[in-house]
């Protein structure tokens, strides 16, 4: 199984303040996803990387920026908390032609 | 715009009580259809991709089908450690979609003993 980590697993922060998620990878794969899961509207897409400083915006990128200096981390910034970023983030690589994702075990972030 | 929709939204099961699970999407050309289990508190777990209509994948008591405008996963006598949140998720083909999944809200199946 690939090596997929993210950190830190919860976090509770204020609103107005800045996170960074991280998500590590240790097999060297080239696309590497962050999604956020809320209830009623499953994963959706935040950002997307297909390689080193190689990003895109996904269907819901607000107030959401990414870093990608290095092929094993890709980073997930929220340059100002608000509430209604409360969720769990989930990072994801492809492996193969196939699309078969594998997701991290997630980030709890709450914004209080 | 991209949609996939699960149905339906809670399925509780008797243990041994086989039945489906709906997935019907609509995208501009299907590259895949995915199918995830996701445990509570952990990441969805990679089940099945499927990619073309008449196409099915087994796995266990699992079984995936595909038609033009929908997918089932069939679950033949469920365990209760078949309890999980299912989710599909449809890649769209083009050259510039670097492996985008657009996913389904999911469906809760609790199998009880």
């Amino acid at each position: 199984d690939a090596g997929i980590t993210q950190s830190p697993r919860h976090k509770v922060t204020e609103t107005g303040t800045p996170v960074t998620l991280r998500c590590h990878q240790t097999e060297n794969h080239r696309y590497m996803y962050w999604y956020r899961q809320d209830p009623g509207h499953g994963l959706r897409l935040i950002h997307y990387s297909y390689g080193v400083k190689d990003t895109d915006k996904g269907e819901v990128s607000d107030g959401y920026s990414v870093s990608r200096s290095k092929t094993e981390d890709f980073l997930l910034t929220l340059e100002s908390a608000t509430s209604s970023q409360t969720s769990v983030y989930f990072c994801a690589i492809r492996q193969g032609s196939n699309y078969g994702y594998t997701f991290g075990s997630g980030t709890r972030l709450t914004v209080v | 715009e991209d949609q996939v929709t699960q149905s339906p939204e809670a399925l509780r099961l008797q243990e041994g009580e086989s039945s489906s699970l709906n997935c019907s999407y609509t995208v501009s050309g299907l590259r895949g259809l995915f199918w995830y289990r996701q445990d509570p508190g952990k990441g969805p777990e990679f089940l099945f991709t499927l990619y073309s209509a008449g196409e099915e994948k087994e796995k266990e008591r699992l079984k995936a089908t595909l038609t033009k405008k929908e997918s089932f996963l069939h679950i033949t006598a469920p365990k209760p450690e078949d309890s999980a949140t299912y989710l599909c998720a449809a890649a769209e083909a083009g050259g510039t979609s670097y492996g985008k999944l657009t996913f389904g809200q999911g469906t809760i199946l609790t199998v009880h003993p």
